[in-house]
């Protein structure tokens, strides 16, 4: 168990639909970081956030919007989804940005 | 241009030998790090071991070691004495900045069975 949480653990959903992924970091670590695992473009990117201020981003959609809250959890949105959008989405945390992040079981999204 | 690149799709071990996973990596960047990850079939992101860019030593964690060597670019892990429960998916990441902060870039991966 790395400590990081992250709900729903399945979430299935029609396209169009938006929906609201949720994780919580380690305690104490103060940067959150999602990424996206889907069969054709592996694990990529897709933003950091340190202590609620967004720091970088990756191959974020503009469909696709996160924010990081006062207590650290942090929510990716994801509107108008499509059948490409279907894919393991993880959150990862770090004390920092310049430390091992640890990653959370994973949100597995299906659009149908 | 690929920056994390792991030549090895699929890999087949017997039990209780050691295996090495194949990973090279491309960056300008003087510092960054290098890390491992396990994913087994439930898919969840095991982390494993790390080698910063200016370690003198190579990284070992357990059964685990990576094999650095930076002239070459290289960062190969090491298992020793696989164990059935060593079969899962096997993924090399770099970190690197970008606008500022630091992301990981991870490569397509390995799929390690290990057999009886």
């Amino acid at each position: 168990d790395s400590g990081v949480t992250q709900t729903p653990k399945h979430l299935i959903t029609a396209t169009g639909q938006r929906v609201t992924l949720r994780c919580s970091p380690r305690s104490g670590d103060l940067s959150v970081y999602w990424y996206q695992q889907s069969l054709d473009q592996g694990l990529q990117f897709l933003i950091q956030y340190y202590n609620g201020e967004e720091r970088a981003k990756g191959n974020i959609l503009e469909r696709f919007s996160a924010q990081q809250f006062p207590d650290l959890h942090s929510e990716l949105n994801l509107s108008s989804l499509e059948l490409g959008d279907s894919a393991l989405y993880f959150c990862a945390s770090s004390v920092a940005g310049n430390n091992e992040q640890f990653f959370g079981p994973g949100t597995r999204l299906t659009v149908l | 241009a690929q920056k994390i690149t792991q030549t090895q799709p699929g890999m087949f071990v017997q039990e209780k030998e050691a295996v090495t996973l194949d990973c090279t990596y491309d960056t300008s960047d003087p510092s960054y790090g290098l890390f491992w990850y396990k994913q087994p079939s439930s898919g969840e992101m095991i982390f494993l071991i790390y080698q910063g860019s200016y370690d003198q030593q190579n990284a070992t964690e357990g059964r685990y070691s990576l094999n650095f060597q930076k002239a070459r670019k290289s960062a190969n892990l090491v298992i020793s004495a696989s164990q059935l429960g060593d079969s899962a998916m096997y993924f090399c990441a770099m970190r690197e900045r970008v606008q500022g902060a630091q992301k990981l870039v991870f490569g397509q991966g390995t799929r390690l069975t290990i057999n009886p």
